[in-house]
């Protein structure tokens, strides 16, 4: 199985409710990263979550993570239509800086107007 | 600050053929990554520069691929001859220089690459 798998793998809901992507990874990490990617375009780096951090925010959005279960979540608030898009995790492992990511396959994301 | 470019958006080639896709990374970033995203699987790495010289080259698929990074600026990956298994979304970013410990890595758009 995969480094960094999220669930579920799709998500549709209405715009104004929340939704939570979840994410698990096997190995120790140095932090674990949420990225967004709109359908056709690049990915946009949305908040770094640090291997000793339990918890961070920013804006509408909310990340969580429990290096004990090896899992994270986000969580996107007051959901909008232009928050559709695939979301995926990466994992930096805590052997060194600047390494690779792991990525996982991604959660795709419909929010209906 | 300009972000992550990459070189074409699109290609479209036949099995065969010799393909260059491009990456200019952000001023001053040391480290510079190409990623790609094949048949809607995940994004696997390829492989790391820092400045001029091959970090982790691990993940590359085999020896038709060639990565380069003269000067320390650009960089680009060359896949020759491709195969229909090329076929994806080839993803470049780069981040800041080693010694940033939180490896936040800032991408660019894509090259879609699809081999006929």
């Amino acid at each position: 199985s995969q480094q960094g798998e999220e669930d579920p793998q799709a998500l549709s809901i209405q715009e104004g409710e929340n939704a939570t992507m979840n994410c698990s990874y096997k190995t120790s990490i140095n932090n674990l990263q949420w990225y967004r990617q709109n359908s056709g375009r690049g990915l946009v780096h949305l908040i770094l979550i640090r291997s000793n951090e339990r918890e961070k925010h920013s804006g509408r959005l909310r990340v969580t993570l429990d290096t004990s279960k090896k899992s994270s979540s986000l969580l996107i608030t007051a959901s909008r239509a232009a928050d559709t898009a695939s979301y995926f995790c990466a994992t930096a492992d805590r052997s060194g800086s600047a390494r690779q990511l792991t990525f996982g396959s991604g959660t795709q994301l419909t929010v209906l107007p | 600050e300009a972000g992550v470019t990459q070189f074409p958006s699109h290609s479209v080639i036949e099995k065969g053929q010799t393909v260059t896709l491009r990456c200019d990374p952000i001023s001053g970033h040391d480290n510079l990554y190409w990623y790609r995203r094949v048949m809607g699987k995940e994004i696997k790495f390829l492989l790391h520069f820092v400045k001029e010289s091959k970090q982790d080259e691990s993940g590359m698929p085999n020896n038709r691929f060639l990565a380069e990074r003269t000067g320390g600026t650009y960089s680009t990956l060359k896949v020759q001859p491709a195969e229909l298994e090329d076929s994806g979304v080839y993803f470049c970013a780069s981040s800041h220089p080693t010694g940033s410990s939180y490896n936040e890595q800032f991408f660019g758009p894509g090259t879609r690459l699809t081999v006929l």
